[in-house]
Parts: structure tokens; sequence; C-alpha cells
């Protein structure tokens, strides 16, 4: 079974510009959880799908987004950006509808880079 | 809110030789569920172990095992016979158990393992 995909694995762009990360969840895996990693704050969650209801969201101001398709690939979106949005951006699915036990699978993530 | 705190940032162990990684954290909630995660060098980060509070019984797998102390808060990960391949950095995490906690991890600030041959 293929594992979490991220692309692009790493990308450069520069302040007030916006991005868009993508993540193809492990197949038959519906949840998909976005995550933020700096090394001066860690890791940071920032929203989770299901059925492409966004279902819960973390700490982090509207300039961050997301959406979950049909297929459950999820697509996050950084608008206007500044130079602290630099970082690891993982996303995680889990094959879990209503128990929620927390386990998730990570991809490798998109390192984004904010000049 | 819940914290999870790690109180060593980095740790070294020789290679074949045992290691606790230490962890504490707290919560209000009864059930919930506590992780070790392994995020090795530019790599993915992979599940260690898990373990349900309502379980008294510390998880194993294979080389790992945890110790949890539910009334003290605590939840470390001990390596045995530790492998050049376990060097990466380890994050203790936590996850209610309840609807508010889809797909939300709490992680604590990472502990770096480094073995030595």
């Amino acid at each position: 079974k293929a594992g979490v995909t991220q692309t692009p694995r790493y990308l450069i762009k520069t302040r007030g510009q916006q991005v868009t990360l993508s993540c193809s969840p492990i197949s038959g895996h519906r949840s998909v959880s976005w995550y933020q990693q700096t090394p001066g704050q860690g890791l940071q969650f920032l929203f989770e799908y299901f059925s492409e209801t966004q279902r819960n969201k973390g700490n982090f101001p509207g300039r961050f987004s997301g959406r979950q398709f049909s297929n459950s690939r999820s697509e996050m979106n950084v608008s206007t950006l500044e130079l602290g949005d630099s970082a690891l951006y993982l996303c995680a699915s889990s094959p879990l509808q209503a128990m929620n036990t927390g386990e998730l699978f990570f991809g490798e993530g998109s390192r984004l880079t904010v000049l | 809110a819940q914290t999870v705190t790690q109180s060593q940032p980095e740790m070294s162990v020789q290679e074949a030789e045992t290691v606790t990684l230490s962890c504490t954290y707290d919560t209000s909630e009864n059930n919930y569920y506590l992780f070790w995660y392994k995020q090795p060098p530019s790599r993915q980060m992979i599940l260690v172990i898990r373990q349900e509070a309502y379980k008294q019984q510390n998880a194993t797998e294979n080389r790992f095992s945890v110790n949890f102390q539910k009334a003290a808060k605590s939840f470390s990960l001990k390596i045995s016979d530790s492998q050049l391949g376990d060097t990466a950095m380890y994050f203790c995490a936590f996850s209610g158990a309840g609807g508010t906690s889809y797909g939300k991890l709490t992680f604590g600030q990472g502990t770096i393992l480094t073995v030595h041959p």
C-alpha cells in the first residue's frame, strides 16, 4: 500500500504570495490532518478533514485554509505569506471514522521557505 | 488544554545499550491515548508505540516498551538493545478520545536520540 504522498516536497516563495500544498492519503483513509513543524514552535495542529468536512481546527489565523475532495485528497492553502510561515508542513491520514484513537500515518512533508 | 513535556532535548546511547526517554503530560480527560513517534533525519514520522489510558498494562513493541504512570501523568519510552537505525527525533504525543480530538495530536518538543557505534 502506498503511503501518504505530499507534493511539492520543497518550495520557495516570497512574502505576500500564496501557496497550495497537496496531500494524498493512504488508500482507504478518509481522515486527513495537517501539521506545521518549526524549530521554535514544534509540531502544531492546523486542521482535520473527513468526508470533505472540516471537523477540527487548531489555533492558526484565517490565512491558513484547507479542503478535502471526494477522493479524500486534501489541499492546504496559505495566503499572504509571512516569513514565519517557513516550516515543514506535514499531512497525516487515518483510517478511522467515528472512533478517534489518535493514530496517524504521516507523509514526508512539504518544506516551505518564505523569503 | 493538554500539554506534553519532554525534558530531555538530546540524549545519546551506545549501540546495544538501553536508553529511556521521558515524557510528562497534563490533561483533565480520563480517557485518552499516548504515543511515541519517531522522526529519522529527513524521513517521515512513524509510530513507535501506542498506549491506551484505560489499559493498566504497559505497551511493548519488540525492543520498545513504555512505563505508563497514569496518576503521575508520566509516559516514558525504553529502547532496549539500541541500534544505529534508532537515531532519530522522538516525539511524545497525546490524543483525547472525544470528537474534539479528531486528527489532533498534541506533541512534546521532541528528544534527539543519537546511537553511537
